[in-house]
Order: C-alpha cells, then structure tokens, then sequence
C-alpha cells in the first residue's frame, strides 16, 4: 500500500495543453516535494512545499500544498515536450522522527508534439 | 563537481550470485541513502547512512548489507542475489535531514537483473 497515491499513473496530452497531477495521503506532511524522472536517470528535485496552503510556481509549473498537508498537486500550463517525464511526489511524514521521504508511485507524463 | 555516481550502470547476475554496487558522492553530504524502483511502485528506502560508520535499516533492507568507511562512499552489497531483488537501485546524498525538507541528490542509477 503507498502511503501517498498519485493520479493519474499515466497521462499523454498533445502540446499546448494543461494538466494536473494529484498526490493524496491520509496522513500528515512536514513537507512534500516533487521530483521529475527522465528515463535513465535519477530524480531531480523540482519543488519543496512545507507550509499548508501554500503555492509555488516554478515557470508553467504550479505547485500547491493543501492547507492540511495531506496532499499536493501539480499543474503544467501549456505543456512542452520537454515536460514529458516520470513525476514523483515524496513527502516527510511528521510522525517519522528522523524524516525520511516516502515516494508515490509516480505519474507518467508524455506531451506529443 | 560530479555529484552522485554509481557503478556499473547495468548488470545481469544469476540467482546466488554476489555482487557490489558503488556510490560516490564528492559533495561531501553527510547523509547517503539507497533506494530501489520497480515499475508501479515508486522508490523503496533500502539502508541510509548519517555519515561514517553509522548506517541504519530503511524499508525494505532485507537481502542487502551496506557500509559507510568515508563520507564519499556508500556500497550495496547484495550476497546472495535473487529474482525478486530485480530492480533499478538509486543511491543519493543529502546534506542535512531538516524537516523543512532538504534535496536530495540522486545519481543515474543502476539497473540490475537477476535470472
């Protein structure tokens, strides 16, 4: 079972068009961060949330934390094929003393040109 | 300024076989972390290390061994290797485990495949 469900799990869109990607837990997040995946490679970090509420954009990327800290989304404004990747959402549990990430699944994203 | 690598890149073994995967980071982070990614499943906390001679379970270690002797490097030893420990492996670095949440640095993986 992940403890943070991301949706959808695949999502292929045509260039110019938006999208949002959800992460959702029933628990409660110290902070949660989103990574971008390129086959091949590692993670990237691409944002850190910490605060509930709070929205950060990062060019056509908007990033929000909902105001319990229980999820997060992210939403691509008129997507580029260069958007085109694995995005992982990963969250610090406030229970976990010591802070470690737990990672979703993961949603594929493609943008067809 | 190389970051985080890792060797080798791909590597097939049979089922019993040993093997090491190697992770250097030259940023000199105190922290070291070692993932493993199967399809569907986002990445699994195997071992991680706050820095040398301490290293701790994550996850999933079972089947696993690592070792921190330099802040540098962080091996994952697998001794006896099965089908089910087939998987991408991620090594990664962080410089502090603030809760505010650090980044994490992660290297290019290593893909490995036990038949």
């Amino acid at each position: 079972t992940q403890l943070l469900e991301q949706s959808p799990q695949f999502l292929s869109i045509q260039e110019g068009e938006n999208l949002t990607v959800y992460c959702n837990s029933s628990s409660v997040f110290s902070s949660l961060q989103w990574y971008r995946q390129e086959p091949g490679e590692g993670p990237v970090l691409l944002v850190t949330v910490v605060t509930g509420g709070e929205v950060k954009k990062l060019k056509r990327l908007t990033f929000q934390f909902g105001d319990a800290r229980k999820d997060s989304s992210l939403h691509i404004t008129a997507a580029q094929p260069g958007d085109t990747g694995l995005y992982l959402c990963a969250g610090k549990m406030t229970t976990d003393s010591w802070g470690k990430l737990q990672f979703g699944a993961g949603t594929q994203v493609v943008v067809t040109p | 300024n190389a970051g985080v690598t890792q060797t080798p890149k791909f590597r097939i073994l049979k089922i019993g076989q040993s093997m090491t995967l190697q992770c250097t980071q030259d940023m000199n982070h105190n922290y070291m972390y070692w993932y493993r990614q199967d399809p569907g499943m986002g990445l699994k906390l195997i071992y991680y290390s706050v820095g040398a001679g301490i290293t701790d379970k994550g996850e999933v270690p079972n089947g696993y061994n690592v070792s921190r002797s330099t802040t540098e490097d962080f091996p994952l030893r697998l001794e006896l290797a099965a089908p089910s420990q087939t998987s991408v492996y991620f090594c990664a670095s962080s410089e502090t485990r603030g809760l505010a949440g650090e980044t994490q640095y992660f290297g290019p993986g290593t893909r490995l495949l036990v038949l």
